[in-house]
């Protein structure tokens, strides 16, 4: 059964204070790593899609990368308005469109 | 363009009784698909439409079913809520193929009393 696994549970920074997400995957067949940010009360959005690893992807203050069996959320200098949930997720197999979510990271980053 | 459309935003229903969620997917977009959001559980897969077919299902109970219609719009059905059914429903819609990205909607709150 795929299982994606993310931590820390919650994160607290200051602003200015770089650091990771972790999300850590077992799947049969992998299709796609994706990340999303969601704020409370809003539906998830989209920031990468990961392929194959080794593969690395930047948004403003965001990047992901990607290895066999983990996936990092690296955020540098981040600000307040950086603070939201970060979900994983991956699609493996002939699932389709099926993804298969982590518990999310819980980020807070202080003024 | 605009973007994954849900509606309503909030629902209040008594248990026992029946409710249908609605989503319009992206211009062009033919997959349309549902999960489920609870602080307990999380995000979880309901079911996937495409093309008016249900390509795959999660484990769920049979009270949870959907339809697409041929405008790729698809609607969620519950009948004889629980108040375990209280939950963020999320749609989500794809172009379709294997590993092409989902865009979610804004969600349906339901509220189960």
């Amino acid at each position: 059964e795929d299982q994606v696994t993310q931590s820390p549970e919650a994160l607290r920074l200051q602003e200015g204070e770089s650091s990771s997400l972790n999300c850590s995957y077992t799947v049969s067949g992998l299709r796609g790593l994706f990340w999303y940010r969601q704020d409370p009360g809003k539906g998830p959005e989209f920031l990468f899609t990961l392929y194959s690893a080794g593969e690395e992807k930047e948004k403003e203050r965001l990047k992901a990368t990607l290895t066999k069996k983990e996936s990092f959320l690296h955020i540098t200098a981040p600000k307040p308005e950086d603070s939201a949930t970060y979900l994983c997720a991956v699609q493996a197999g002939k699932g389709a469109q099926k993804l298969v979510f982590g518990q999310g990271t819980r980020l807070t980053i202080n003024p | 363009k605009a973007g994954v459309t849900q509606t309503p935003r909030y629902l209040i229903k008594t248990r026992g009784q029946q409710v249908t969620l609605s989503c319009s997917p992206i211009s062009g977009h033919r997959s349309v698909s549902w999960y489920q959001q609870t602080p307990g559980q999380g995000l979880q897969f309901l079911f996937e439409y495409f093309s008016e077919t249900q390509r795959n299902k999660g484990n769920f109970p049979g009270r949870f079913s959907g339809r697409q219609f041929s405008n790729s719009r698809s609607e969620m059905n519950v009948s004889t809520l629980e108040l375990g059914d209280s939950a963020l429903y999320l749609c989500a819609s794809s172009l379709g193929q294997l590993g092409s990205e989902a865009f979610f909607g804004q969600g349906t709150r339901l509220t189960v009393v």
